[in-house]
């Protein structure tokens, strides 16, 4: 069964730190995977997207990773705000859904002061 | 341009009631999608079209109809509203282009209580 998992369920940090989030997934034939923000009360928006080819990509103080033969990806939040504070989605893509995606539950990051 | 937008924001039901949400997208997209998301579980697919005049079903389909009339727009009705209707709702839409990414643009979500 296509699963993604995202650990932790939430975090709590102070602003300024890094962290670390992580995804496994399950998802074959795997197409792409995807990170989503979804601040609360908002529909998620895109983060960063990475091909099986790709096992980095940025986007400002974001910076995901893949590893397409363990099937884990991570995003890593640089010098965090308080804007940060917001629900972190993990999507996959398998190729053989016709663009479907699979969702994680989400990561809950709090940035406090 | 305004994205997805969906109406209304919020909504509240009795048991047996019926309603529509409306999506509406300005972006020229082929490809619409309705979600629900419910606390500690990922979004899940409730219905979805390629494109005017066609729907699909999702992952979660019962108790949903959906119509796509006009290429801007997407309808999700609920016959006979249940308690376990409640839910968070998400209108998404996306281009065939580059459609290895599929890149998805959410709407602002429709908090919907049934009682």
């Amino acid at each position: 069964k296509n699963q993604v998992e995202q650990s932790p369920q939430s975090l709590i940090i102070l602003e300024g730190k890094n962290c670390t989030l992580q995804c496994n997934y399950t998802v074959s034939p795997f197409s792409n995977l995807r990170w989503y923000k979804q601040d609360t009360g908002r529909g998620p928006v895109s983060l960063t997207i990475m091909t099986f080819s790709e096992n980095t990509k940025s986007n400002g103080r974001y910076t995901a990773t893949l590893d397409a033969d363990t099937k884990q990806s991570s995003l890593h939040i640089t010098a965090s705000q308080l804007s940060d504070s917001a629900s972190y989605i993990c999507v996959v893509s398998a190729n053989n859904q016709g663009g479907k995606l699979i969702f994680g539950q989400g990561t809950e990051l709090s940035v406090k002061p | 341009n305004a994205g997805v937008t969906q109406t209304p924001k919020f909504r509240v039901l009795k048991t047996g009631q019926s309603m529509t949400l409306l999506c509406a997208q300005d972006m020229n997209h082929e490809y619409m999608y309705w979600y629900r998301q419910d606390p500690g579980m990922g979004l899940r697919l409730i219905h979805y079209s390629v494109g005017e005049g066609t729907t699909a079903k999702g992952e979660v389909p019962d108790g949903y109809n959906v119509s796509r009339l006009k290429k801007q727009n997407f309808l999700l009705g609920l016959e006979s509203a249940a308690p376990s209707q409640t839910s968070v709702y998400f209108c998404a839409s996306s281009s065939i282009r580059g459609q290895s990414y599929n890149e998805q643009f959410f709407g602002p979500g429709t908090r919907l209580t049934v009682l």
